[in-house]
């Protein structure tokens, strides 16, 4: 069945440490991807994005994504955490066949501590 | 900017009533959506539009539907609540480049 996976429903890291949030996805064709973050009482935010090319790629708030295609992964990482980044983020896809149609993962809530 | 606007924000209505919730946009964008978010779930496509009076269903749009008379305004109905529909209603605009833009949510009670 064609899915989005984000296998860790719960992640705590202590501020100033990395952090790598997993994204797996089964899908005929490699589908579109994106990161979005969702602040708590808030609608989600786009982080990045990937469509093809570089497979590394650069969102905001010093957020990056690589993308492997043998593993059909999009994880997402951070460097050093920042207390502000305790927040939920989803891994979302728009599957090439649908055209426009987003499908989320169920969300990796992140909790960060002093 | 606001962007989106989803109206009401919060509301608490009984089993078998029918619920309107709104969503107004201020840029004339093409695509709109109604997902629906649940613990464990993530976000679930309920309906969403391609033009006016363009509509199409989701993964979960039974006990849904959806009217867009106006570019800027797209509505979800409830047309007899259930428990089941006990949820945080999110409209969202597609801004190109595959960038979804979401309101600030709906809440909704059924009892």
């Amino acid at each position: 069945a064609q899915s989005v996976t984000q296998p860790d429903i719960h992640i705590t890291v202590s501020e100033g440490a990395s952090l790598e949030l997993r994204c797996n996805y089964s899908y005929g064709a490699t589908p579109y991807l994106f990161w979005y973050v969702q602040s708590p009482g808030q609608g989600l935010q786009l982080l990045l994005k990937y469509f093809s090319g570089d497979t590394l790629v650069q969102g905001i708030k010093g957020f990056e994504a690589e993308f492997k295609r043998s593993q059909s992964s999009f994880n997402l990482r951070k460097p050093s955490v920042h207390w502000s980044d305790a927040a939920e983020y989803f891994c979302a896809v728009i599957p090439k066949a649908t055209g426009n149609q987003f499908y989320f993962g169920t969300g990796t809530s992140l909790t960060v501590i002093p | 900017d606001a962007g989106i606007t989803q109206s009401p924000r919060h509301k608490v209505t009984e089993t078998g009533t029918p619920v309107t919730l709104r969503c107004h946009q201020t840029e004339n964008h093409r695509y709109m959506y109604w997902y629906r978010q649940d613990p464990g779930h993530g976000l679930r496509l309920i309906h969403y539009s391609y033009g006016v009076k363009d509509t199409d269903k989701g993964e979960v749009s039974d006990g849904y539907s959806v009217s867009r008379s106006k570019t800027e305004d797209f509505l979800l109905t409830l047309e007899s609540a259930t428990s089941s529909q006990t949820s945080v209603y999110f409209c969202a605009n597609g801004r190109g480049a595959g960038e979804l833009f979401f309101g600030e949510g709906s809440r909704l009670t059924v009892l």
